[in-house]
């Protein structure tokens, strides 16, 4: 069946503008996660949501980031007034139930440039 | 944050060595997966081991886990050119059933 899905693969914006980066999951799967990946790093969590509602936003970094999953399919990160350290792969990750104690599948990811 | 922490930073062996990698960790753990990632992409799940299990297998890969020295180690054996990629342990701990803790990875490179 299908995989996670992200898009775009690649973002390439100005310091300052707006971006959406879209995931799409598994169907079916409750649990979604976002993450943030720097070169060299391991993923660092933003947000889960478990169904439509953010059960965790703590590892967002700050007010210009922002998640939604209006229908709990789809999810959308939104960030405002991009800024060049915001540059990162943002990877997605769905799984059946609370991905503590069931796999994590990710998607491809985007990769975010703030020029 | 990050609270695992994968040892060597770098690995880089002949095809068909076996190699091994090591996970440590800080919190008390419901379980520990490990997770392969080629060019800075998608992750791949690759196997996960919960904390009453002390040894797991999937392929050519081995999984040990020491809950009393917060360790693992993840084995590749005969090792393959497809094989060169980033390895990262996430630590699922008792507190939270949901969220993972990751290391920065182990880089592997198997040369032909």
């Amino acid at each position: 069946g299908a995989g996670v899905s992200q898009t775009p693969s690649n973002k390439v914006t100005e310091k300052g503008k707006y971006v959406e980066l879209r995931c799409d999951p598994i169907s079916g799967h409750t649990a979604l996660y976002w993450y943030r990946q720097s070169l060299g790093q391991g993923p660092e969590f933003l947000i889960y949501f478990q169904g439509t509602g953010a059960a965790d936003d703590s590892g967002l970094p700050n007010d210009r980031f922002f998640a939604v999953r209006p229908e709990g399919s789809v999810s959308t990160l939104k960030i405002q007034r991009t800024e060049r350290g915001d540059s990162a792969v943002y990877l997605c990750a769905s799984s059946l139930g609370p991905g503590g104690q069931d796999t994590q599948y990710f998607g491809p990811g985007t990769r975010l440039t703030v020029l | 944050s990050q609270q695992g922490e994968e040892d060597p930073q770098a690995l880089s062996i002949q095809e068909g060595e076996n190699a091994t990698m090591n996970c440590s960790y800080k919190t008390s753990i419901n379980n520990l997966q490990w997770y392969r990632q080629n060019s800075g992409r998608g992750l791949v799940h690759l196997i996960l081991i919960r904390s009453n299990e002390r040894e797991k297998h999937s392929g050519r890969l081995r999984v040990t886990l020491d809950t009393s020295k917060k360790s693992s180690s993840l084995l590749i054996t005969a090792s393959r050119a497809a094989d060169t990629a980033s390895y990262f342990c996430a630590t699922a701990s008792m507190d939270s059933n949901y969220q993972l803790i990751w290391g920065a990875g182990t880089k592997l490179i198997i040369k032909p």
